[in-house]
């Protein structure tokens, strides 16, 4: 079955820690992104990728890097510069030709610190 | 500001009890609102995409409506398995051959037995 798998489901962070989430998807999607979700509060773009070798910050980009050096994979790297990692991070795809498409999500990692 | 929001933020209801969730927007352009459906620990999946004022969708109890500037929710005589935090999304036309979706906060529905 097609979809985007996020690991690990659970991720522990120690201060001053980098920690890398993976998300990999074999929907042949062209875009991906990242979201962070808080609660109470709308899920909000951190990056996202529209090709390969290509990426664009979101509206909370700060503290987070990302590559995309294959179509199936868009890793997001949390830095020590983020000062409040603790969320749940989704990552989603969508088509890039018919951007009409809904974006299809994983099931998310769940980011604490130690 | 894009902005959208949802209300009401939690609902408690009795099995078979009708009503209807709210999601307002105000943006700078519309090119659709998505509805996604959210389980605990797990992400959004994908209910229905609406384009332009009048528009409806159903699956099963769930009825998506839109206006031009809010669109509804209807759920009639819920189940149980129909408990869930219920997300709709904005999608903006400001990246080429991507989507900018702007998100509201959710509203989580119970539906008691």
């Amino acid at each position: 079955d097609g979809g985007i798998t996020q690991s690990p489901k659970y991720l522990f962070r120690k201060e001053g820690q980098n920690v890398t989430l993976s998300c990999e998807q074999n929907l042949n999607h062209d875009a991906m992104y990242w979201y962070r979700q808080d609660p109470g509060q709308g899920l909000r773009l951190i990056y996202y990728s529209q090709i390969v070798n290509d990426f664009q910050k979101g509206d909370i980009a700060e503290g987070y890097s990302v590559s995309r050096e294959k179509k199936e994979s868009f890793p997001l790297t949390v830095t020590s510069a983020q000062k409040n990692p603790t969320a749940f991070y989704l990552c989603a795809s969508s088509t890039r030709a018919r951007s009409n498409q809904p974006q299809h999500f994983g099931d998310g990692t769940r980011l604490s610190i130690l | 500001e894009d902005q959208v929001t949802q209300s009401p933020e939690a609902l408690r209801l009795q099995e078979g009890e009708s009503s209807s969730l709210n999601c307002s927007y105000t943006v700078s352009g519309l090119r659709g609102l998505f509805w996604y459906r959210q389980d605990p620990g797990k992400g959004p999946e994908f209910l229905f995409t609406l384009y332009s004022a009048g528009e409806e969708k159903e699956k099963e109890r769930l009825k998506a409506t839109l206006t031009k500037k809010e669109s509804f929710l209807h759920i009639t005589a819920p189940k149980p398995e129909d408990s869930a935090t219920y997300l709709c999304a904005v999608h903006l036309p400001s990246i080429v051959g991507a989507q900018k979706l702007v998100f509201g906060q959710g509203t989580r529905l119970t539906i008691n037995p």
